[in-house]
């Protein structure tokens, strides 16, 4: 069964700091990543996805990240954040395999609070 | 615009009075699905959809139905709501086929309390 582990439960940071956030995941197979960010109240949009090709990701609002195959992850990067990235950040995980039902699995999450 | 739309947004229950929650996408996905988010738990599924009729358990369907009699609804049915159903839910669309573009659409959730 695949899964997936986000470690920082909760980051707090400055404005103008970079932000870098864990996300590791198990499956056996050829993966697609993603990462969705939840703004307070809101539901979840879709920051940035791996599919295939380059592993370095560029998503929306100046985030990125970066699939290590030997090391299943899939860490998101923003080099300076800013108060209105405060949020709650999910890593998710789909099986690629053709044929049948692949399941998105999401892991626990991380609150980042950005202070002014 | 392409959307996923839940209702109602807020719902303040009691135990044992059955509800539904309406979830309809405008963006002709086969797939669809209900999640429930808690604290420090994150998004788990609760029933998933391939198609119209095809319905499937996910990891956390105790308590919980729906059905799929239309491709663009998808409806989480609570026979009899407890309070430990108490959560925030959300339903979610995506078309499989559609390679790089499979990805899922959230809609704006349901904030369901069962007294």
């Amino acid at each position: 069964a695949q899964s997936v582990s986000q470690h920082n439960h909760h980051v707090i940071l400055s404005e103008a700091a970079s932000l870098e956030l864990g996300c590791n995941y198990s499956y056996g197979g050829t993966v697609n990543l993603f990462w969705y960010v939840q703004y307070p109240g809101q539901h979840l949009q879709l920051l940035l996805k791996y599919f295939s090709g380059d592993p370095l990701v560029k998503g929306i609002k100046g985030f990125e990240a970066e699939f290590i195959k030997s090391k299943f992850s899939f860490n998101l990067r923003k080099p300076s954040v800013q108060w209105s990235d405060t949020a709650e950040y999910f890593c998710a995980v789909k099986g690629s395999a053709s044929g049948g039902y692949q399941k998105v699995t999401f892991g626990t999450g991380t609150k980042l609070q950005v202070i002014p | 615009e392409a959307q996923v739309t839940q209702n109602p947004r807020y719902l303040i229950t009691v135990t044992g009075k059955k509800l539904t929650v309406t979830c309809s996408q405008n963006m002709n996905h086969e797939y669809m699905s209900w999640y429930r988010q808690d604290p420090g738990l994150g998004l788990r599924q609760i029933y998933y959809s391939m198609n119209v009729e095809v319905t499937d358990k996910g990891d956390v369907p105790e308590g919980y139905k729906v059905s799929r009699k239309e491709k663009r609804n998808f409806p989480l049915i609570l026979e009899s709501p407890s309070p430990n159903q108490t959560s925030l839910y959300f339903c979610a669309s995506r078309s499989p086929n559609s390679g790089r573009r499979d990805t899922q659409y959230f809609g704006p959730g349901t904030r369901l309390t069962v007294l």
